[in-house]
């Protein structure tokens, strides 16, 4: 069975620019996550998707940040616009509803 | 406030040695997951654990939701085990989300 993927696995982008990150769960899990993970931070939940149902939109995180599944196979993030403190590695985790959750490889992110 | 603590920051051991690590929470877990991190790279889940000990190979994880605590033991360290585990807790009455510890980073040297 294939993983969690993820693409891009680097993006660069100029202050004010539109990103869109992408995500394809683990064939049949109906719980995706988005996190982003800093050195001081860590890892914070940016969204929470059941059966493709936005459950939890991170928050902080609302104003630039959202993420979208318009089926049950793929999801976006989308950062617009970005920041420079925006750069980070963003991942995207799935599972089953209370299993344990598998990650991607992530998308680092560099906004200049 | 920080929900999930881990003990220590770092360790440093020399191959062979036995590691200890904690996680502390602040809220009612229905779960404890551990995960490992290389530099670089992604999560990968080591175990899943709602209550009691659970083994998988060298691993041992025990949590005890009462106390609000777990700990991943880790035997016979090796060169390989090197990298950041991170401690997650699925806290009561959320689902599936989970809330990380800032990780410990594992040192293992020759």
């Amino acid at each position: 069975d294939a993983g969690v993927t993820q693409t891009p696995r680097h993006e660069v982008a100029e202050k004010g620019q539109t990103i869109i990150l992408k995500c394809e769960p683990v064939s049949g899990h109906n719980d995706l996550f988005w996190y982003r993970q800093t050195k001081i931070q860590g890892l914070e939940l940016l969204s929470y998707f059941r059966s493709k149902s936005l459950m939890e939109d991170g928050g902080a995180f609302k104003d630039r940040f959202k993420a979208e599944m318009l089926n049950s196979s793929f999801s976006t993030l989308k950062i617009q616009p970005t920041e420079p403190k925006d750069s980070a590695v963003y991942l995207c985790a799935s599972s089953w509803t209370g299993g344990a959750q598998y990650f991607g490889p992530g998308t680092r992110l560099t906004v200049l | 406030g920080q929900q999930v603590q881990q003990s220590p920051a770092s360790l440093v051991l020399q191959e062979g040695e036995n590691a200890e690590l904690q996680c502390n929470f602040s809220s009612t877990a229905t779960r404890l997951q551990w995960f490992y991190q290389r530099p670089g790279g992604s999560l990968v889940s080591l175990l899943s654990n709602p209550s009691g000990t659970k083994h998988t190979g060298r691993l041992t994880s025990t949590t005890v939701t009462k106390e609000r605590r777990g700990s991943l033991h880790i035997s016979s360290s090796q060169i390989t085990d090197s990298g950041t585990y991170l401690c997650a807790m699925e806290r009561q009455g959320t689902g599936s989300k989970l809330s990380f510890g800032k990780g410990a980073k594992l040192t293992v040297s020759p």
